[in-house]
């Protein structure tokens, strides 16, 4: 079945230093792909998505693109701040019943001053 | 302001002891589904509803049950809590496939 596989964390970093999580994914068709973020103490919220092969989703300077020629759609921001401090999760909508998410296991981010 | 709510936020119960998370959204999603979260395995589904009345199984449904009957409220029923139910539970809604799913705080339970 599909799948979801991220790196595992936690990944530890300095403020503005450069982030990369990395995600990769299985399905026998063209799923839409999501990242979800997880601060302490809440539910979960939607940092980006892309929806077709080659699309970048974008949103609070975090980065990823949709990239179906390695079945990829890695995490990137250029200057990490401590209020980035969170779970991030990857995720892709099941093709058979799209509105179910199947998720990573989820990357525990820590940011230090 | 547009919301997934949860009740109760944190719960500790015992074995066989029924309980009811209740779970509502304002935003007049159809879709609504339950997914629970355990360490080192991310989130996974239990039930789903695309609307009233209409409700289907995720991955993890066994022990769980979910009732739609108004459009807003999505409970999530379990009959006889177990110990490997303890876990931090999730309702999330949308409003058509593929859409952003909105998710509610979570309800941390501990069944003893």
């Amino acid at each position: 079945g599909d799948s979801v596989t991220q790196m595992e964390g936690p990944v530890t970093l300095s403020e503005e230093a450069f982030l990369t999580i990395n995600c990769t994914y299985t399905a026998t068709g063209y799923p839409s792909l999501f990242w979800y973020v997880q601060y302490p103490g809440e539910g979960l919220q939607l940092l980006l998505k892309a929806t077709k092969a080659d699309d970048k989703g974008s949103n609070k300077g975090f980065e990823a693109t949709y990239r179906k020629e390695t079945t990829s759609f890695h995490l990137e921001k250029g200057s990490v701040q401590v209020s980035d401090s969170a779970v991030y999760f990857c995720a892709l909508s099941d093709l058979e019943n799209t509105d179910k998410l199947i998720f990573g296991t989820g990357t525990r981010l820590q940011v230090f001053p | 302001e547009a919301q997934v709510t949860q009740n109760p936020r944190y719960l500790i119960t015992v074995t066989g002891k029924k309980l009811t998370v209740t779970c509502s959204q304002n935003m007049n999603h159809e879709y609504m589904s339950w997914y629970r979260q355990d360490p080192g395995l991310g989130l996974r589904q239990i039930y789903y509803s695309m609307n009233v009345e209409v409700t289907d199984k995720g991955d993890v449904p066994e022990g769980y049950k979910v009732s739609r009957k108004e459009k807003r409220n999505f409970p999530l029923i379990l009959e006889s809590p177990s110990p490997n139910q303890t876990s931090l539970y999730f309702c999330a809604s949308s409003s058509h496939s593929r859409s952003e799913q909105f998710f509610g705080p979570g309800t941390r339970l501990t069944v003893l």
